[in-house]
């Protein structure tokens, strides 16, 4: 079955430095989603992904969706202590209309 | 305008119980997905309902089923529950058939303990 995976697990930034976090899809996808989910909370939509080499910011972050629809990645830049949760990505299958959820990227800030 | 409403919030349970869950979508949405989120783990898809029918299905067992009514609204059933059904359990709301394709709305989640 589809398979998508985040790297890395665990991310541990200082407060204003930047970081990428990767997503990898076993099959090629027609659409990928981001979410967040704060510690205690439910995840939360960031963004979709639907083009081939697409690339969106939404303010410091910035997010890209690979040319082959197969990973997508997420940049933050100048980290802030709101920034802090787990990062997921999803991604639909092409023909298909499941989401599967990676495992997520658990960032945490160093102020 | 009200999100996506479940309840009830917490739950214990003991092995071989079952146990329902409610959820209400985000007003204006017709579409509702399932999800288990074990700890420290992504959220992994149940089912979805679209049109009182359930249209996807994830790979979890028959003891789990579900429902959808004509108000959209829907409920999860797990029957005789196990020790490994301990997590948050999210529902998720969307508009169309497309549902996964387009932007979830999740509710607040139910936390399920079996002991």
């Amino acid at each position: 079955g589809q398979q998508v995976m985040q790297i890395p697990q665990y991310q541990h930034v200082q407060e204003g430095e930047d970081f990428t976090t990767y997503c990898n899809s076993s099959t090629t996808l027609s659409n990928i989603q981001w979410y967040k989910q704060r510690p205690g909370g439910h995840p939360v939509f960031l963004i979709q992904l639907v083009k081939s080499g697409e690339v969106k910011k939404q303010k410091r972050l910035t997010f890209q969706f690979g040319e082959a629809k197969k990973n997508s990645s997420l940049h933050i830049t100048a980290t802030q202590t709101t920034d802090v949760g787990t990062y997921f990505c999803a991604g639909v299958k092409a023909a298909g209309n499941k989401l599967t959820f990676g495992g997520g990227t658990r960032v945490l800030v160093k102020p | 305008d009200a999100g996506v409403t479940q309840s009830p919030t917490h739950l214990i349970k003991t092995r071989g119980q079952q146990v329902t869950l409610r959820c209400s979508p985000k007003s204006g949405h017709d579409t509702v997905s399932w999800y288990q989120q074990a700890l420290g783990q992504g959220p992994q898809f149940i089912f979805q309902y679209y049109e009182e029918e359930e249209r996807q299905r994830g790979n979890f067992p028959d003891r789990f089923s579900g429902h959808q009514f004509p108000n959209y609204s829907s409920e999860l059933n797990v029957n005789a529950l196990l020790l490994g059904d301990s997590a948050l359990y999210l529902c998720a709301s969307s508009f169309g058939i497309a549902g996964v394709s387009n932007e979830q709305f999740f509710g607040p989640g139910t936390r399920l303990t079996v002991l």
